[in-house]
């Protein structure tokens, strides 16, 4: 079956980094988004990565390897804003999106 | 107005009623999507419209009706409803259905801010 895991709930410190990681099973594979979703919000884009590698985006920067089914986001000096629900999704063969359930940061000053 | 609107944003309805969610999006996209979230549990896709044509129903429950009148407006209706539909309903948008490119390309979802559900 398919499948996206990642971790429930991350606690980190302001000014600091962190990394959610994202493990994901899917039927051939088309690339990987990030989203944000504030409470009470729509969920944001945040990134799409296709090929392994690194990309940056200020910030935020995302990580993709295909060979492990691995992915993670990364965010630097932390902003009490940071504090959202960060959904990892796979997009498979037939271009379909496989969401994980998120994972809930929370930034203490 | 920009981006994926929804309305309403908060709901409470009874077993018995009938209640509508409307979705309006003016990016001009040609694929919308409602789907459910619950608390804990990853997005699950209920309904897909492709140029205001349906293209996935994954398995819902026939209590829940989608129209798509024209490529800007979605609506989910609601009737006879259960206590464990009550969830965050979101709506969104994207260029095309089924296609991957730069950046994500088409596939890049717009999403609505969500209309809250409860059912009593």
């Amino acid at each position: 079956g398919q499948n996206i895991d990642q971790p429930t709930e991350m606690t980190a410190t302001e000014g600091a980094i962190v990394q959610i990681n994202c493990t994901y099973q899917t039927s051939g594979f088309n690339g990987l988004f990030w989203y944000q979703q504030h409470a009470g919000e729509a969920p944001t884009f945040l990134s799409y990565n296709v090929l392994d590698g690194l990309e940056e985006k200020g910030r935020f920067s995302s990580f993709l390897s295909r060979s492990k089914g691995y992915s993670y986001l990364l965010l630097k000096e932390l902003q009490m804003k940071d504090s959202a629900s960060y959904l990892c999704a796979g997009l498979d063969s037939n271009y379909q999106l496989i969401w994980g359930a998120g994972t809930k940061l929370i930034i203490k000053p | 107005e920009t981006g994926v609107t929804q309305t309403p944003r908060h709901l409470v309805m009874g077993m018995t009623n009938k209640k509508s969610l409307k979705c309006e999006q003016h990016l001009g996209h040609n694929a919308m999507y409602w789907y459910k979230q619950s608390a804990k549990k990853p997005l699950e896709l209920m309904f897909v419209y492709s140029l205001e044509e349906r293209v996935e129903n994954n398995s819902v429950p026939s209590r829940f009706s989608p129209e798509c009148p024209n490529s800007s407006h979605l609506f989910l209706h609601l009737h006879t409803l259960q206590p464990e539909d009550s969830a965050l309903y979101l709506c969104a948008s994207s260029q095309v259905l089924g296609l991957a490119g730069e950046g994500g390309g088409a596939n890049v979802l717009t999403f609505g801010a969500g209309s809250r559900l409860t059912v009593l």
